[in-house]
């Protein structure tokens, strides 16, 4: 079944404790993305990845950090997370002219 | 930049209603149009898309009509069911469907 899936689903953590979730996808896809979504704002782009070891900003990247070390893997690093970072996270994959699937999310509290 | 603007929910309907959300959008080039739906405790899936002026997105029952003239992408529906209660978001992409730029939601609830 092609997913694209995220851990952890739900995750309660302290400020400045670093922490990562991971993104995979079997669909073999190219192009990765991570986004935030907060009540009022929609889903905003965090970083995305056009292939392994291609990396850029999206429209709101501070405080977050990625690798694309394979084609199917694309974690978000919290290096030092804030209570502003608090959030859901939505990772997403998509091949060339492809619409993108989204994984289920994962729920950040940082308190 | 490029933007979404979707009317702000809840949107309230009893089941077998007309369903309308709208959508504008602004965009500098021609952009593809989106519809995702989004289920509690559930990702984004794809609803429908139109990749140009005059194309229309169907699916499950609901349409879209991309019109250039007004810059919209509205949503409707003939005859919702409870099971159509979600958010609904539209969405557009200018480079190769790679970047999305999306409105910030619509809810809607469907009582029976």
């Amino acid at each position: 079944e092609a997913q694209v899936t995220q851990n952890p689903r739900y995750l309660i953590t302290v400020t400045g404790k670093k922490l990562t979730v991971t993104c995979s996808q079997n669909m073999n896809h190219e192009y990765m993305s991570w986004y935030r979504q907060d009540p009022g704002l929609g889903l905003r782009q965090i970083y995305y990845s056009m292939n392994v070891e291609v990396t850029d900003k999206g429209d709101v990247p501070e405080g977050y950090k990625v690798s694309r070390k394979e084609k199917r893997n694309f974690p978000l690093i919290l290096e030092s997370p804030s209570p502003n970072q608090t959030s859901l996270y939505f990772c997403a994959s998509s091949g060339w002219n492809q619409p993108q699937h989204f994984g289920d999310g994962t729920r950040l509290s940082i308190l | 930049g490029d933007s979404v603007t979707q009317m702000e929910g809840p949107v309230t309907l009893s089941e077998e209603a007309f369903l309308t959300i709208n959508c504008t959008y602004t965009a500098t080039g021609y952009p593809s149009l989106f519809w995702y739906v989004q289920y509690p405790g559930e990702g984004l899936q794809l609803l429908l898309k139109a990749t140009k002026a005059d194309d229309k997105g169907s699916n499950k029952g609901f349409e879209a009509t991309y019109r250039k003239e007004t810059t919209s992408f509205h949503l409707e529906k003939g005859s919702v069911q409870v099971s159509d209660s979600a958010v609904y978001f539209c969405a557009l992409s200018d480079t190769g469907f790679q970047k999305l730029v999306f409105g910030t939601g619509t809810r809607l609830l469907v009582s029976p």
